[in-house]
């Protein structure tokens, strides 16, 4: 069965922090890992990551995949209280139709 | 693209008592799907469809859950005789399927808590 294992579970941070969050998985048949940013209800998409080495960027957000290691990182800098969510790793595998996702890690940025 | 809408945003039920919840995902979209998420878990997955056909269904859903999808357009997720381990946030998802990699698009959730 495919796993997903988030690391901090919780973060707190001061405004300008730079932050590094961590997702290792196991799957059978790995096709992507996606990261998802969930503010209040609805978690909404932030990078896709198929191959290994290159990284996503997105503003003050990136991402990397390591396949061989079976882990990725998201890292936000010069935080903001807006940044403040909870951030889900997730993966899909090939052979199912469904993403499987980790249990998140809460950030939260103070002022 | 109105986004994907869940209906109602908060149910709040007797123990034993019957609910319906709706999903009407982005228009375009193929594929829907239902999770479910309790407080500091991440969600985990019930069902999907693929147009009308029900692909997959967690072995974790008991058969007192059930889900359709008529003519390929909105779904409804029917919980029978709740029970309390039921409260949870359920959440629907839908995506197109384009060359075999998806993201998500999700609802805002229906927040249920069963007395």
């Amino acid at each position: 069965e495919d796993k997903v294992v988030q690391s901090p579970l919780s973060l707190v941070v001061h405004e300008g922090d730079t932050v590094t969050l961590n997702c290792s998985y196991e799957v059978t048949n790995f096709r992507s890992l996606l990261w998802y940013k969930q503010e209040k209800k609805a978690p909404t998409f932030l990078f896709m990551l198929t191959s290994s080495g290159i990284e996503k960027k997105s503003g003050r957000l990136s991402s990397i995949l390591d396949k061989k290691e079976l882990f990725s990182i998201l890292n936000i800098t010069a935080t903001q209280t807006g940044d403040s969510a909870i951030y889900l790793c997730a993966v899909d595998d090939t052979n199912a139709g469904k993403s499987t996702f980790g249990d998140g890690t809460t950030l939260t940025v103070k002022p | 693209d109105t986004g994907v809408s869940q209906d109602p945003r908060h149910k709040i039920t007797k123990r034993g008592q019957n609910v319906t919840f709706r999903c009407d995902p982005i228009s375009e979209h193929n594929r829907l799907y239902w999770y479910r998420q309790t407080l500091g878990q991440g969600p985990e997955f019930l069902t999907y469809f693929q147009n009308e056909a029900q692909l997959e269904k967690s072995r974790l859903l008991s058969d007192r859950f059930s889900a359709e999808r008529p003519k390929g357009s909105f779904s409804t997720l029917e919980i029978q005789r709740t029970e309390q381990g039921d409260s949870a946030m359920y959440l629907c998802a839908s995506s197109p399927t384009t060359g075999g990699f998806e993201k998500l698009f999700f609802g805002s959730g229906t927040q249920l808590s069963v007395l």
